[in-house]
């Protein structure tokens, strides 16, 4: 069965340094989000993505985040200059015209 | 706001029983709503999709129903194992390619 896969699976990163989680949808998948989730917390809607191009964000979505869908197939969140309390759980996650979103098991970025 | 609660937070029983876990949202004009399983520090996976105009879904012991009038759902776990301890989400959207608003999560034990 086709899966969302993400890439590292663990980041560790300096605060104030760039970071760039990577997801791989599902291929024939027309909608793309970003969700994270703090330990012991909710998951979090970060942003959503359809036709090239961002469909809604969250208030959490500020200056320092960016997506970029650059190949057709590869979909990467960008967080520009981290902080501690970017520390979590980032999920990736596609969804065909009426199926469920299906995610990815997560990356899980730890800024120290 | 549309909001989703989960009751309650944690639940453990014996292996055997059957039983039923609670999800309620604040905005009844609900497209889809989807139940998850959660893995301690893994990824989520897809239980149940339930579309606006079904009031319930099967899946082998897992039966998921929605009433959008009182704004709750429930999934209902038969002759629950051991191998069903895990947190449980559920997720409503509302509109076609919308985001995921979760619930805090379920945390369920079963006893051998």
């Amino acid at each position: 069965e086709p899966e969302v896969t993400q890439t590292p699976s663990h980041q560790v990163t300096q605060m104030g340094q760039e970071v760039i989680l990577r997801c791989v949808p599902i291929s024939n998948h027309l909608y793309f989000y970003w969700y994270r989730q703090i330990l012991g917390q909710k998951v979090e809607f970060l942003v959503s993505f359809y036709n090239n191009e961002i469909s809604e964000k969250s208030e959490i979505f500020d200056d320092q985040f960016s997506v970029e869908r650059p190949d057709g197939s590869n979909f990467t969140l960008k967080i520009r200059s981290t902080k501690l309390e970017d520390s979590a759980m980032y999920f990736c996650a596609s969804k065909g015209s009426i199926q469920p979103q299906h995610f990815g098991d997560g990356t899980r970025l730890s800024i120290l | 706001k549309q909001e989703v609660t989960q009751i309650p937070a944690a639940l453990s029983v014996p292996e055997g029983e059957n039983l039923v876990l609670n999800c309620s949202f604040t905005d009844s004009a609900i497209y889809n709503l989807q139940w998850f399983r959660q893995d301690p520090g893994k990824g989520l996976t897809s239980l149940l999709l339930i579309q606006s105009s079904q009031r319930e879904q099967t899946s082998g012991r897992l039966n998921a129903s929605l009433d959008k009038s009182s704004g709750r759902s429930t999934l209902y776990i038969a002759a629950s194992q051991p191998g069903d301890s895990a947190t449980y989400l559920c997720a409503g959207f509302y509109n076609q390619g919308g985001k995921l608003i979760f619930g805090q999560g379920t945390e369920l034990s079963v006893k051998p």
